[in-house]
Formats: structure tokens, C-alpha cells, sequence
């Protein structure tokens, strides 16, 4: 079955650490997006992909990294300057038939 | 201004009501509009999508009014089961970007 693979699940950081959350889709998908979400809030969008090779910022993109070297990968790298990352992470891909895939998240917590 | 906005609620039911959400969009460049379910701790579920004309599924109603630049939602005959976030999403015609409202919560109780 195709879909979004999103790991991992938990995560801790310590502070000054650099992490690695890892998107992978076999959805065929040109475009992919991470986005974040805070306790009660909205999803604001982090970085996204049209196309390998090439990404955007999104509305937070301050703090965080990404590549895409692959069309099914697309890694989001939370770095130390990033102050406040304690938040739950959403990999998505689009758009098939009007829809939006999205991965089961990874929640990210700093210790 | 966000590009997107909704009353974070939250909104608080009973059963058996009706329960309305709007969502705003700012770009008239939008084309297309969905409704996502978000579930504590989940990622979101689309619900359903919105046409120009309107649709409806079940219990459901979508409704998107380009001049005024907003969608809407109308959930009949409420369930406890419909306790949740709801997202409004706007995509923009060139597909570049996907939008997230903040979300609206609605809680039904027994």
C-alpha cells in the first residue's frame, strides 16, 4: 500500500543538539511539506518541496532544515537554533485526487 | 493578517445539534478548499472537500462563497463521536502552498 512513512514517533533533544526527522512517501508525489503544531494550535507550515532538488520556506522555516535529494525523501533536520522546538511534526505529501497524505507524526520533545 | 483564519472555538454542544463553522481566506488566487478532522494526537483526516456549488455528505455540508472569500462548514444532527479539531485547508492554484487554518474545536456532550 502506498503512503507516508514518518519517523520516529518520539524524540527527545537535548538541548544544543541537532535531530533528524525522516518523511519517506511511494506515493509518487512531486511535493512534499512539513509543518508543525503546537498544543492547541494550528499546523504552520515549515518547508516545502515542489520538486527535487528544491525546497521553500514556509511561514517558520527559522531553526530547521531540509533536503531532497530523492523524490521520496524529505528530511527535516531541527538544528540548535531553533529555541522552542518542543512540538509535534506533521510530514505531508500532495496533491492526488484532491488530497493531501499525511504521516502519523513524530512528536518531538527537549529534555 | 493570516491567510487563513477560523474561530479556535472552542464550541461546546449538545447531541442532536447543529453546529456551524466559517473559515476565512485572504488570497483570491485559492482554488481549492477542504475541511480536515483532527483527532487529539493524530494527524488530520480529510473530511471533505468543498465545491463552488456546494456539497454535502451525509450529515455533512460544505459551502464556499468566492466573493466573500470564506468556506464553511454545517455538521447536522451531532454525535459524540464528532467531538474534534476541524481544519480548514486552501490550497492556491499554483499547488505550491497548502494552508492550515488554525483549527476549531467542537465538543459534544451527552
Amino acid at each position: 500500500d502506498g503512503g507516508i512513512t514518518q519517523s520516529p514517533k518520539y524524540l527527545f533533544r537535548k538541548e544544543g543538539q541537532n535531530v533528524t526527522l525522516s518523511c519517506e512517501q511511494n506515493l509518487n508525489h512531486d511535493a512534499m511539506y512539513w509543518y508543525r503544531q503546537d498544543p492547541g494550535q494550528g499546523l504552520r507550515l515549515i518547508y516545502y518541496s515542489q520538486i527535487v532538488n528544491d525546497f521553500q520556506k514556509g511561514d517558520i522555516a527559522e531553526g530547521y532544515s531540509v533536503s531532497r535529494e530523492k523524490k521520496e525523501s524529505f528530511p527535516l533536520t531541527v538544528t540548535s537554533a531553533q529555541k522552542n522546538p518542543t512540538a509535534f511534526y506533521l510530514c505531508a505529501s500532495g496533491i492526488s485526487r484532491n488530497t493531501i497524505y499525511f504521516g502519523e507524526g513524530s512528536w518531538l520533545t527537549v529534555v | 493578517r493570516k491567510e487563513v483564519e477560523q474561530d479556535p472555538g472552542p464550541f461546546n454542544v449538545p447531541e442532536g445539534a447543529t453546529v456551524a463553522f466559517n473559515c476565512t481566506y485572504s488570497n483570491s488566487a485559492s482554488q481549492s478548499f477542504f475541511w480536515y478532522r483532527q483527532d487529539c494526537r493524530k494527524e488530520p483526516k480529510l473530511l471533505m472537500s468543498v465545491y463552488s456549488s456546494g456539497n454535502e455528505d451525509g450529515r455533512f455540508t460544505a459551502q464556499l462563497n468566492r466573493a466573500s472569500q470564506y468556506i464553511s462548514l454545517l455538521i447536522r444532527d451531532s454525535k459524540l463521536s464528532d467531538s474534534a479539531t476541524y481544519l480548514c485547508v486552501v490550497l492556491y492554484s499554483s499547488a505550491s502552498k497548502i494552508i492550515f487554518g488554525s483549527g476549531t474545536r467542537l465538543s459534544i456532550r451527552p
